[in-house]
Protein backbone atom coordinates (compact mmCIF):
# COMPACT_ATOMS: atom_id res chain seq x y z
CA UNK A 1 0.00 0.00 0.00
CA UNK A 2 1.23 3.56 -0.90
CA UNK A 3 0.03 4.82 2.42
CA UNK A 4 -2.05 7.67 3.38
CA UNK A 5 -1.84 10.60 0.47
CA UNK A 6 -2.49 13.99 0.82
CA UNK A 7 -2.43 16.64 -1.82
CA UNK A 8 -0.90 19.19 -2.07
CA UNK A 9 2.26 19.09 0.02
CA UNK A 10 2.38 22.60 -0.50
CA UNK A 11 -0.12 25.69 -1.12
CA UNK A 12 0.18 29.28 -1.03
CA UNK A 13 -2.72 31.22 -1.38
CA UNK A 14 -3.84 34.59 -0.59
CA UNK A 15 -6.19 35.82 2.19
CA UNK A 16 -10.23 35.10 1.51
CA UNK A 17 -9.39 32.38 -1.44
CA UNK A 18 -11.20 29.00 -1.42
CA UNK A 19 -8.35 26.10 -0.36
CA UNK A 20 -8.80 22.55 -0.68
CA UNK A 21 -6.96 19.62 0.73
CA UNK A 22 -6.97 16.46 -0.07
CA UNK A 23 -6.49 13.06 1.08
CA UNK A 24 -6.63 9.30 0.19
CA UNK A 25 -6.77 6.85 3.44
CA UNK A 26 -5.36 3.44 3.38
CA UNK A 27 -7.53 1.06 1.75
CA UNK A 28 -9.48 -0.63 4.28
CA UNK A 29 -9.38 1.12 7.12
CA UNK A 30 -12.35 2.39 8.46
CA UNK A 31 -11.18 5.73 10.25
CA UNK A 32 -9.89 8.88 9.17
CA UNK A 33 -8.74 11.94 10.80
CA UNK A 34 -7.82 15.94 9.95
CA UNK A 35 -4.97 17.39 11.96
CA UNK A 36 -3.94 20.33 11.89
CA UNK A 37 -0.06 21.56 13.08
CA UNK A 38 1.50 24.75 14.59
CA UNK A 39 4.33 25.90 16.54
CA UNK A 40 1.86 27.74 19.03
CA UNK A 41 -0.44 24.22 19.69
CA UNK A 42 1.48 21.56 18.34
CA UNK A 43 -0.84 18.75 16.66
CA UNK A 44 -4.47 19.26 17.26
CA UNK A 45 -7.58 16.86 16.17
CA UNK A 46 -9.94 18.94 13.55
CA UNK A 47 -12.26 16.36 12.73
CA UNK A 48 -12.82 12.57 12.26
CA UNK A 49 -14.79 9.96 10.26
CA UNK A 50 -15.78 6.70 11.11
CA UNK A 51 -17.20 4.90 8.09
CA UNK A 52 -17.08 7.73 5.70
CA UNK A 53 -19.30 9.32 8.21
CA UNK A 54 -18.15 12.06 10.77
CA UNK A 55 -18.05 11.43 14.46
CA UNK A 56 -16.55 14.65 16.16
CA UNK A 57 -16.34 17.90 14.51
CA UNK A 58 -15.67 19.88 17.04
CA UNK A 59 -11.96 20.78 17.15
CA UNK A 60 -13.05 22.41 13.57
CA UNK A 61 -11.74 26.30 14.64
CA UNK A 62 -14.50 28.28 12.73
CA UNK A 63 -17.42 27.78 9.98
CA UNK A 64 -14.82 28.75 7.25
CA UNK A 65 -13.76 25.45 7.62
CA UNK A 66 -15.32 21.65 6.06
CA UNK A 67 -14.79 18.52 6.04
CA UNK A 68 -16.38 15.66 3.51
CA UNK A 69 -15.97 11.96 2.70
CA UNK A 70 -17.91 11.83 -0.27
CA UNK A 71 -16.35 7.51 -0.55
CA UNK A 72 -13.78 5.59 1.87
CA UNK A 73 -11.16 6.70 -0.27
CA UNK A 74 -11.14 10.43 -0.62
CA UNK A 75 -12.23 13.09 1.84
CA UNK A 76 -11.64 16.93 1.42
CA UNK A 77 -10.83 19.67 3.91
CA UNK A 78 -12.47 23.04 3.03
CA UNK A 79 -11.28 26.45 4.23
CA UNK A 80 -13.23 29.30 2.42
CA UNK A 81 -12.35 32.23 2.60
CA UNK A 82 -8.82 31.32 4.44
CA UNK A 83 -7.06 34.07 6.69
CA UNK A 84 -3.75 34.21 7.56
CA UNK A 85 -4.22 32.49 10.99
CA UNK A 86 -4.71 29.41 9.16
CA UNK A 87 -1.34 29.16 8.14
CA UNK A 88 -0.35 25.81 9.28
CA UNK A 89 0.63 21.83 8.30
CA UNK A 90 -2.61 19.97 7.86
CA UNK A 91 -2.13 15.93 8.44
CA UNK A 92 -4.31 13.61 7.42
CA UNK A 93 -4.48 10.02 9.28
CA UNK A 94 -6.36 7.04 8.72
CA UNK A 95 -6.28 3.59 11.24
CA UNK A 96 -8.29 0.11 11.30
CA UNK A 97 -11.09 0.75 14.13
CA UNK A 98 -9.92 3.52 15.82
CA UNK A 99 -8.12 2.05 18.63
CA UNK A 100 -4.98 0.54 16.69
CA UNK A 101 -2.14 2.62 15.21
CA UNK A 102 -2.82 5.45 12.79
CA UNK A 103 -0.55 5.92 9.85
CA UNK A 104 -0.52 9.58 8.88
CA UNK A 105 0.36 11.42 5.75
CA UNK A 106 2.97 13.69 4.61
CA UNK A 107 0.95 16.75 5.41
CA UNK A 108 0.05 19.53 3.46
CA UNK A 109 1.62 23.23 4.31
CA UNK A 110 -0.27 25.76 3.54
CA UNK A 111 0.32 29.62 3.85
CA UNK A 112 -2.13 32.18 3.55
CA UNK A 113 -0.89 35.90 2.92
CA UNK B 1 -9.96 16.10 28.50
CA UNK B 2 -6.89 14.36 28.03
CA UNK B 3 -4.10 16.57 28.60
CA UNK B 4 -0.52 15.05 27.12
CA UNK B 5 3.05 16.05 28.76
CA UNK B 6 6.33 15.68 27.18
CA UNK B 7 9.60 16.46 29.21
CA UNK B 8 12.10 17.75 28.08
CA UNK B 9 11.08 19.49 25.84
CA UNK B 10 14.38 19.52 23.91
CA UNK B 11 17.61 17.37 24.54
CA UNK B 12 20.95 17.48 23.44
CA UNK B 13 23.28 14.82 23.59
CA UNK B 14 26.60 13.43 22.41
CA UNK B 15 26.71 10.46 20.34
CA UNK B 16 26.49 6.88 21.53
CA UNK B 17 24.67 7.94 25.10
CA UNK B 18 21.31 5.94 25.92
CA UNK B 19 18.60 8.26 26.39
CA UNK B 20 14.96 8.51 27.61
CA UNK B 21 12.24 10.53 26.46
CA UNK B 22 8.99 10.91 29.28
CA UNK B 23 5.40 11.38 28.68
CA UNK B 24 2.75 11.76 31.04
CA UNK B 25 -0.89 11.89 30.03
CA UNK B 26 -3.53 12.69 32.45
CA UNK B 27 -6.70 10.47 32.35
CA UNK B 28 -5.39 7.04 32.21
CA UNK B 29 -8.65 5.34 30.72
CA UNK B 30 -6.33 4.70 27.67
CA UNK B 31 -6.75 2.08 24.70
CA UNK B 32 -3.34 2.78 23.69
CA UNK B 33 0.01 4.88 22.92
CA UNK B 34 1.82 5.48 20.21
CA UNK B 35 5.51 6.76 19.99
CA UNK B 36 6.03 8.79 16.58
CA UNK B 37 9.23 10.28 15.13
CA UNK B 38 9.03 13.73 13.00
CA UNK B 39 11.60 15.35 11.34
CA UNK B 40 12.36 18.73 10.05
CA UNK B 41 9.59 19.76 7.45
CA UNK B 42 8.40 16.27 7.08
CA UNK B 43 5.49 13.81 8.50
CA UNK B 44 4.88 11.34 11.30
CA UNK B 45 6.58 7.97 11.39
CA UNK B 46 5.00 5.47 13.70
CA UNK B 47 7.77 4.09 15.87
CA UNK B 48 6.20 2.09 18.27
CA UNK B 49 2.29 1.31 19.51
CA UNK B 50 1.47 -0.05 22.68
CA UNK B 51 -1.82 -1.45 23.38
CA UNK B 52 -3.26 -0.50 26.99
CA UNK B 53 -2.88 -4.38 27.85
CA UNK B 54 1.05 -4.11 27.37
CA UNK B 55 4.01 -3.04 29.32
CA UNK B 56 6.26 -2.82 26.55
CA UNK B 57 7.40 -2.26 23.17
CA UNK B 58 10.58 -3.23 21.33
CA UNK B 59 11.95 -1.99 18.04
CA UNK B 60 15.43 -2.20 17.36
CA UNK B 61 17.78 0.34 19.65
CA UNK B 62 14.14 1.60 20.98
CA UNK B 63 12.06 0.47 23.84
CA UNK B 64 8.87 2.13 25.34
CA UNK B 65 7.65 1.27 28.14
CA UNK B 66 3.63 2.07 29.65
CA UNK B 67 2.17 2.30 33.09
CA UNK B 68 -1.12 2.90 33.02
CA UNK B 69 -2.09 3.48 36.44
CA UNK B 70 0.49 6.27 36.79
CA UNK B 71 -0.49 7.81 33.48
CA UNK B 72 3.46 7.62 32.12
CA UNK B 73 4.99 5.66 29.42
CA UNK B 74 8.92 6.40 28.40
CA UNK B 75 10.76 6.14 25.03
CA UNK B 76 14.41 4.46 25.65
CA UNK B 77 16.96 5.09 22.67
CA UNK B 78 19.65 3.34 23.16
CA UNK B 79 23.11 3.89 21.43
CA UNK B 80 21.64 7.24 20.37
CA UNK B 81 23.64 7.88 16.98
CA UNK B 82 23.00 11.79 15.26
CA UNK B 83 20.36 9.95 12.76
CA UNK B 84 18.25 9.75 15.70
CA UNK B 85 17.91 13.89 15.60
CA UNK B 86 14.01 14.75 15.39
CA UNK B 87 11.33 15.50 17.13
CA UNK B 88 9.77 12.72 19.03
CA UNK B 89 5.68 12.82 19.72
CA UNK B 90 3.76 10.62 22.59
CA UNK B 91 -0.07 10.23 21.74
CA UNK B 92 -2.79 8.65 23.49
CA UNK B 93 -6.16 7.28 22.26
CA UNK B 94 -8.90 5.88 24.93
CA UNK B 95 -12.46 5.23 24.72
CA UNK B 96 -14.28 7.83 22.14
CA UNK B 97 -11.30 9.88 21.96
CA UNK B 98 -8.50 9.85 19.12
CA UNK B 99 -5.20 10.38 19.27
CA UNK B 100 -4.00 13.28 21.74
CA UNK B 101 -0.41 14.29 21.30
CA UNK B 102 1.87 16.20 23.12
CA UNK B 103 4.39 18.86 22.22
CA UNK B 104 6.83 16.67 21.89
CA UNK B 105 10.44 16.49 22.91
CA UNK B 106 13.28 17.82 19.94
CA UNK B 107 16.27 15.87 20.44
CA UNK B 108 19.80 17.02 18.60
CA UNK B 109 22.59 14.03 19.17
CA UNK B 110 25.74 15.33 18.79
CA UNK B 111 28.39 13.36 16.25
Amino acid sequence: DAGVIQSPRHEVTEMGQEVTLRCKPISGHDYLFWYRQTMMRGLELLIYFNNNVPIDDSGMPEDRFSAKMPNASFSTLKIQPSEPRDSAVYFCASSLWGYYGYTFGSGTRLTVV
Amino acid sequence: KQEVTQIPAALSVPEGENLVLNCSFTDSAIYNLQWFRQDPGKGLTSLLLIQSSQREQTSGRLNASLDKSSGRSTLYIAASQPGDSATYLCAVSGGNTPLVFGKGTRLSVIA
